[in-house]
C-alpha cells in the first residue's frame, strides 16, 4: 500500500531561519505531490503543488523541491515568522482524485 | 473555506450507537470525502463520492457506511459506533486549481466524535 512518511518529530527554529520539511513516499510514482497547511482545530488548507517535471516551485517564501528518482519532496520556508507555525502535510493523488496524506510535520517558529 | 459546513461539530455518544454525521456544500461540487484524523495516523480517506449516488470505499472504510441523495450533502453513518472509531472527521471537496487545472481538495471544519 501507499506509504507517506513525513518528519515525525516536531520542528522548532528561530524565527527569520529557514524551516525545511520533508516528505518521502513509497510504492508509487505520482504525477504531482501537494502541500496543506493545519492549524489546530481547523482542516487542512492548501498551499502549492509540484508536478512530476517540475523541480522546484516557489510562492512568496514557499518553495517546494521533488525528486521522483528519490521519491522525496522538501518543503521551505524562508524567512520564518511566528505566524507559520502549524502542522504541514504532504499529500499525493493516487489514481485520481483519491488523495493520500502524510502524517504531517509539526512547526514551531520561536520568536 | 468552499461553502463546507460539517454537523454536528461535537459529538459524545455510547458504544453501539448509530452515529450520522453530515456535511454540507453549496457550490456544486462533484467529488466529495470523508476523512477521520488521528495523532500518529494522519488524514486517512474513509469513503468518497464522485456524483449523486456514487460512492467508493477508501482506505478505511470498514463500519462506515456513507449516502450521497443530493449533489450538496455526503452523509457518513456509523452503524453501531465503536471506541476505535473516536477521532476528528473531516469532510472534503475537490476543486480545480485556477492556475494549474489540477484537483487540490478544500476542507470543513471537522466534526469531533467521542465514542464512550
Amino acid at each position: 500500500s501507499q506509504k507517506i512518511e513525513q518528519n515525525s518529530e516536531a520542528l522548532n527554529i528561530q524565527e527569520g531561519k529557514t524551516a525545511t520539511l520533508t516528505c518521502n513516499y513509497t510504492n508509487y510514482s505520482p504525477a504531482y505531490l501537494q502541500w496543506y497547511r493545519q492549524d489546530p482545530g481547523r482542516g487542512p488548507v492548501f498551499l502549492l503543488l509540484i508536478r512530476e517535471n517540475e523541480k522546484e516551485k516557489r510562492k512568496e517564501r514557499l518553495k517546494v523541491t521533488f525528486d521522483t528518482t528519490l521519491k522525496q519532496s522538501l518543503f521551505h520556508i524562508t524567512a520564518s515568522q511566528p505566524a507559520d507555525s502549524a502542522t504541514y502535510l504532504c499529500a499525493l493523488d493516487i489514481t485520481g482524485n483519491q488523495f493520500y496524506f502524510g502524517t504531517g510535520t509539526s512547526l514551531t517558529v520561536i520568536p | 473555506d468552499a461553502g463546507i459546513t460539517q454537523s454536528p461539530r461535537h459529538k459524545v455518544t455510547e458504544t453501539g450507537t448509530p452515529v450520522t454525521l453530515r456535511c454540507h456544500q453549496t457550490e456544486n461540487h462533484r467529488y466529495m470525502y470523508w476523512y477521520r484524523q488521528d495523532p500518529g495516523h494522519g488524514l486517512r480517506l474513509i469513503h468518497y463520492s464522485y456524483g449523486v449516488k456514487d460512492t467508493d470505499k477508501g482506505e478505511v472504510s470498514d463500519g462506515y457506511s456513507v449516502s450521497r441523495s443530493k449533489t450538496e450533502d455526503f452523509l457518513l453513518t456509523l452503524e453501531s459506533a465503536t471506541s476505535s472509531q473516536t477521532s476528528v472527521y473531516f469532510c472534503a471537496i475537490s476543486e480545480s486549481s485556477f492556475d494549474t487545472g489540477i484537483d487540490t481538495q478544500y476542507f470543513g471544519p471537522g466534526t469531533r466524535l467521542t465514542v464512550l
